[in-house]
């Protein structure tokens, strides 16, 4: 079936530091890909996302490339801030999963100034 | 526009009991699903609402039960509350659900505690 395996945190770096969060998933056909990103205290949004092989997700200085042949979505930051500390979710939609989107657990990230 | 509101944010309930949750999707969209988030069990998917339907259910016992109404405002309920249903609820609306091109929008959760 299909599935969603993040790199286990919490991931605590120094502020301007090099991110990257892992992401693999399993699934048949060709899914979506998702990160969402869930501040302290508030609901998830949507940070970025791809629904294609080779695209490449964009926003506020995150990058995520959708590789098929390693099957991954990794979540990347050329420099972090204090204010990126939150939660990132990975997850995928696939259509032939009627409907559901399937979440990976979650990566805690601390960003320290 | 107004984004998703839950209510309540916060409530305290004791084990057998039961509770009801309230979602009031971003105008215009019509499906609603609802989440259980925990520490240990992450981000489960309970139930999708479309129009009034149920479209989807995740693994979660019949103790779990929800609604759609026509203006396609939601509830949860969850009867004979137990330890372990305590966890963040939240619920996500979009056009017509996750997927492709279809960003879903969450509320910021109604945490339930159960004594």
């Amino acid at each position: 079936g299909n599935s969603v395996t993040q790199m286990e945190g919490p991931v605590t770096l120094s502020e301007e530091a090099f991110l990257t969060i892992n992401c693999t998933y399993t699934a048949t056909g060709y899914p979506s890909l998702f990160w969402y990103v869930q501040y302290p205290g508030e609901g998830l949004q949507l940070l970025l996302k791809a629904t294609k092989a080779d695209d490449k997700g964009s926003n506020k200085g995150f990058e995520a490339t959708y590789r098929k042949e390693t099957t991954s979505f990794h979540l990347e930051k050329g420099s972090v801030q204090v204010s990126d500390s939150a939660v990132y979710f990975c997850a995928l939609y696939n259509a032939g999963n009627n409907r559901k989107l399937i979440w990976g657990l979650g990566t805690s990230l601390a960003v320290n100034p | 526009k107004a984004g998703v509101t839950q209510t309540p944010r916060y409530l305290i309930k004791t084990r057998g009991q039961q509770v009801t949750l309230s979602c009031s999707p971003i105008s215009g969209h019509r499906s609603v699903s609802w989440y259980q988030q925990t520490p240990g069990q992450g981000l489960q998917f309970l139930f999708e609402y479309f129009s009034e339907t149920q479209r989807n259910k995740g693994n979660f016992p019949g103790r779990f039960s929800g609604r759609q109404f026509s203006n396609s405002r939601s509830e949860m309920n969850v009867s004979t509350l137990e330890l372990g249903d305590s966890a963040l609820y939240l619920c996500a609306s979009s056009p017509s659900g996750g997927g492709t091109g279809n960003t879903i929008y969450f509320g910021e959760g109604s945490w339930l505690t159960v004594v």
